[in-house]
């Protein structure tokens, strides 16, 4: 069983859309986030979501929105797609804030 | 915040020989550190995790070393194999500091020669 999972694994879209990604944990864990990994494979954090305490990262656009309906998924939606968002998204949860996280497989965005 | 980097981008070793992959950080106010594997087309990997109050952990052929002195963290892989060849991340936090994630370093690749 795939601890944390994410859908799509690829998703190409075109500039200006909205498009969502989810992600699904059934580790029982309280904590999810998204990073994102760019050409370079740096590692960002997002966001983290603990017991509906969002916090975000201040360099993130406002264009993403976590959206979190129970505490074993973490969607993340995208508003107005631009090319710079082309990267790989991780979704990973732990069981309790600034611990061991454990990661998706990774979605791999294309803007065109 | 928290930096953390890496020395190498890439490092290359003969298959059994020992490699070492170093990290630095910044903020001496980090108090627990892991290094993740990354292979190919997957996500991040957990390897061996050390907290502050620790200089050295030792797992199955692994070992990571903490010189908080320093600032520098560095995973030690014993008698390399073929699976070992990935991106491996060194990441850092303040585990008091609520729930704003890991920071990770750039990565090193490491690349294990037959």
């Amino acid at each position: 069983d795939t601890a944390v999972s994410q859908t799509p694994k690829y998703l190409v879209t075109q500039m200006g859309n909205d498009k969502s990604i989810k992600c699904e944990q059934n580790l029982g864990h309280d904590t999810m986030y998204w990073y994102k990994q760019d050409s370079k494979k740096f590692l960002k954090i997002m966001f983290s979501y603990n017991n509906k305490e969002l916090i975000i990262n201040e360099t993130v656009p406002n264009r993403f929105s976590p959206k979190s309906p129970d505490k074993a998924h973490l969607n993340l939606h995208i508003n107005s797609l631009e090319l710079g968002d082309s990267a790989v998204y991780f979704c990973a949860s732990s069981q309790v804030p600034n611990t061991e996280a454990f990661f998706g497989q990774g979605t791999r965005l294309t803007v065109v | 915040g928290e930096s953390v980097g890496l020395h190498l981008p890439t490092l290359s070793v003969q298959e059994g020989d020992n490699s070492i992959i170093n990290c630095a950080y910044s903020n001496s106010a980090s108090d627990y550190f892991i290094w993740y594997k990354q292979e190919s087309g997957k996500g991040p990997q957990f390897i061996i995790d050390i907290r502050s109050n620790m200089d050295k952990r030792q797992g199955q052929r692994v070992t990571v070393l903490l010189n908080k002195t320093v600032k520098h963290l560095s995973l030690q892989i014993a008698a390399t194999q073929p699976g070992d060849s990935a991106v491996y991340f060194c990441a850092g936090m303040y585990s008091g500091g609520g729930a704003d994630g890991l920071t990770f370093g750039k990565g090193t690749h490491l690349i294990i020669q037959p």
